[in-house]
Parts: structure tokens; C-alpha cells; sequence
């Protein structure tokens, strides 16, 4: 079936410094994309989201960038800091608010 | 507002016991969802409900029940637990397509 992926399973970053999160997806036909961000113990938690309409959208130290030709995803951390440290999911709208999950990639701030 | 809220918050169970998840939400969202979260991988769905009164399959639905008799309540039944089962347990809901909001999870653990 459809899925959506993440292609590094742990980045690990010095404070400071910029992290990006990839992510590819199959659903030619989503149109809706959100970032969550998971902390240790915690739910997910909504960082951005992008629609199919549109190739970048800004947020706070936030980009997420949308490649609809290759299918592909990215989320822009700027100045990472110690606080940045969790897992971050991609996620893909199927339908009506199903959502499609990727495994997630684990970011890990050294100071 | 307490947004999502899950009860219990951590349990253990027999293998054949049954139990039931609540999931209750202050935001007035039309959609409710449970998912599952096992180690290294995304949240899968398990069931789903876009409505009170209606409930349908998700992903991963087999070995679980769910009931959505009022709008802001979700509950999640297992009618036989197996070790299987084992896993950490997300509701969530949202206002149409939107993002979702998360609980803080349920860790059932199955022996």
C-alpha cells in the first residue's frame, strides 16, 4: 500500500546549528501534509503543516519545504537548540483527516 | 482547556482480560481517532470516528472495539488482550482535516 517514510532514523545535531528532516511519500494523491514533533513520553504534537497547493511555508525557526514532483518533504530547524530533541513524524493526509504516519527520525542536540 | 485526555494512563493485563481505553476531549471536534505506537515505528490507526454515533475502521483494527455514544467521549475496548497488544495507545481528534491533537498516550503492557 501507500506509505510515507523518513530517511535517516537518528540525526544528531550541535546546538546551534540547522537540522533538516526528510521524509517521502507515495500518495500522489494527498494534499495535506503535517510535522509533528513527539517528546520523550509525551503525544505528538503539531509543529506545521503544508498543503499541496503550496511548495514552502515558514513558522517559527520552522520551513517545511513541499516537493510534489519527487514526492518529498523536508522539515528546517533553524538554530536547533537543546529543546529541538525528539522524535519527529511526517504525516499524510489520506482522506478527510486520515492521516498516514512515517516511522519518525529521533534528533538529538549536543551542545 | 484540557484537550485531549486519556485514561488510564499506564496498565498491565493478563493475557484473555479485558479492558476499556477512555479518551474524552473539551475542544468540540467532530473526528476521533485511536492509534497505536510500537517501537520504531509510526502511529498506526486502529479505528476512527468522524461523528457520535459512528465509528469505522482503521489500519489495524482487528482485536479492538470502539464506541463513540457522545461526541466529546471515544472509547476503546479489548474484548481479549494478547501480548501483541502490547503497546503504547494515542487518541486524538480534530476539527475536520485539520491537525490532530494528541493525548498523552496509554502504555498497556500484555503478559
Amino acid at each position: 500500500g501507500e506509505s510515507v517514510g523518513l530517511h535517516l532514523p537518528t540525526l544528531s545535531v550541535q546546538e546551534g546549528d540547522n537540522s533538516i528532516i526528510n521524509c517521502a511519500y507515495s500518495n500522489s494523491a494527498s494534499d495535506y501534509f503535517i510535522w509533528y514533533k513527539q517528546e520523550s513520553g509525551k503525544g505528538p504534537q503539531f509543529i506545521i503543516d503544508i498543503r499541496s497547493n503550496m511548495d514552502k511555508r515558514q513558522g517559527q525557526r520552522v520551513t517545511v519545504l513541499l516537493n510534489k514532483t519527487v514526492k518529498h518533504l523536508s522539515l528546517q530547524i533553524a538554530a536547533t537548540q537543546p529543546g529541538d530533541s525528539a522524535v519527529y513524524f511526517c504525516a499524510e493526509n489520506w482522506s478527510w483527516g486520515k492521516f498516514q504516519f512515517g516511522a519518525g527520525t529521533q534528533v538529538v542536540v549536543t551542545p | 482547556n484540557a484537550g485531549v485526555t486519556q485514561t488510564p494512563k499506564f496498565r498491565v493485563l493478563k493475557t484473555g482480560q479485558s479492558m476499556t481505553l477512555l479518551c474524552a476531549q473539551d475542544m468540540n471536534h467532530e473526528y476521533m481517532y485511536w492509534y497505536r505506537q510500537d517501537p520504531g515505528m509510526g502511529l498506526r490507526l486502529i479505528h476512527y470516528s468522524v461523528g457520535e454515533g459512528t465509528t469505522a475502521k482503521g489500519e489495524v483494527p482487528d482485536g479492538y472495539n470502539v464506541s463513540r455514544l457522545k461526541k466529546q467521549n471515544f472509547l476503546l475496548g479489548l474484548e481479549s488482550a494478547a501480548p501483541s497488544q502490547t503497546s503504547v495507545y494515542f487518541c486524538a481528534s480534530s476539527y475536520g482535516s485539520a491537525e490532530a491533537f494528541f493525548g498523552q498516550g496509554t502504555r498497556l503492557t500484555v503478559v
